[in-house]
């Protein structure tokens, strides 16, 4: 099973700043079929990148995510308000043994 | 418009059998995996297992195999995910969500349901 680990566990930003998160996976994950995911408390998680570097439909463009292999970076160019949540990301392509989520970085209001 | 609507919370108690169910509409329900996520309280994602409503192929987790049943009904638009015997540690939010590419397995999810709380207390 490829374990993911997400750094910093925590993140303290103002608005406006540029927030940089960081998804590591035990081993090379397979045609970057990497996702983040955005949650707020109280909701459902919010898809905003697949395949590593594609914005899901109706995200805004300061949202970005890069990367491959074993390494990939979620990056929100300018914090906004609404953006202070936990993040996850997720890989999908260990069909059988199907997918995992790593544990979330919280990006909460310095 | 892509919805996925789930069954109520529920309240039960250790070792009774629940079943809890997410419908999905405006869209083809058949062509697309759904899967099931669990977070428990305070805690992040868990990947359970995805099924794929045309034909109920199932992949689960090794985490949930032989722990939870992932079913479906095409006829009804609905997806299910049930368990046999309830534990104490089941307590959780449990959300369905859909793949977000057609017949594909490996996908991101990308239209969620609004999430079902099972709590399980004596």
């Amino acid at each position: 099973e490829i374990v993911l680990t997400q750094s910093p566990g925590t993140l303290s930003l103002s608005p406006g700043e540029r927030a940089t998160l960081s998804c590591r996976a035990s081993q090379s994950v397979s045609s970057s079929y990497l996702a983040w995911y955005q949650q707020k408390p109280g909701q459902a998680p919010r898809l905003l990148i697949y395949g590593a570097s594609s914005r899901a439909t109706g995200i805004p463009d300061r949202f970005s995510g890069s990367g491959s292999g074993t390494d990939f970076t979620l990056t929100i160019s300018r914090l906004e308000p609404e953006d202070f949540a936990v993040y996850y990301c997720q890989q999908y392509g260990s069909s059988p043994r199907g997918s995992t989520f790593g544990p979330g970085t919280k990006v909460d209001i310095k | 418009e892509v919805q996925l609507v789930q069954s109520g919370a529920e309240v039960k108690k250790p070792g009774e059998s629940l079943k809890i169910s997410c419908k999905g509409s405006g869209y083809s329900f058949t062509s697309y995996w759904i899967g099931w996520v669990r977070q428990m309280p305070g805690k992040g994602l868990e990947w359970m297992g995805i099924i794929y409503p045309g034909d109920s192929d199932t992949r689960y987790s090794p985490s949930f195999q032989g722990q939870v049943t992932i079913s479906a009904d095409k006829s009804i638009s609905t997806a299910y995910l049930q368990w046999s015997s309830l534990k104490a540690s089941d307590t959780a939010m449990y959300y369905c969500a859909r793949l977000i590419s057609p017949h594909m397995i490996a996908g991101a999810f990308d239209y969620w349901g609004q999430g079902t709380l099972v709590t399980v207390s004596s």
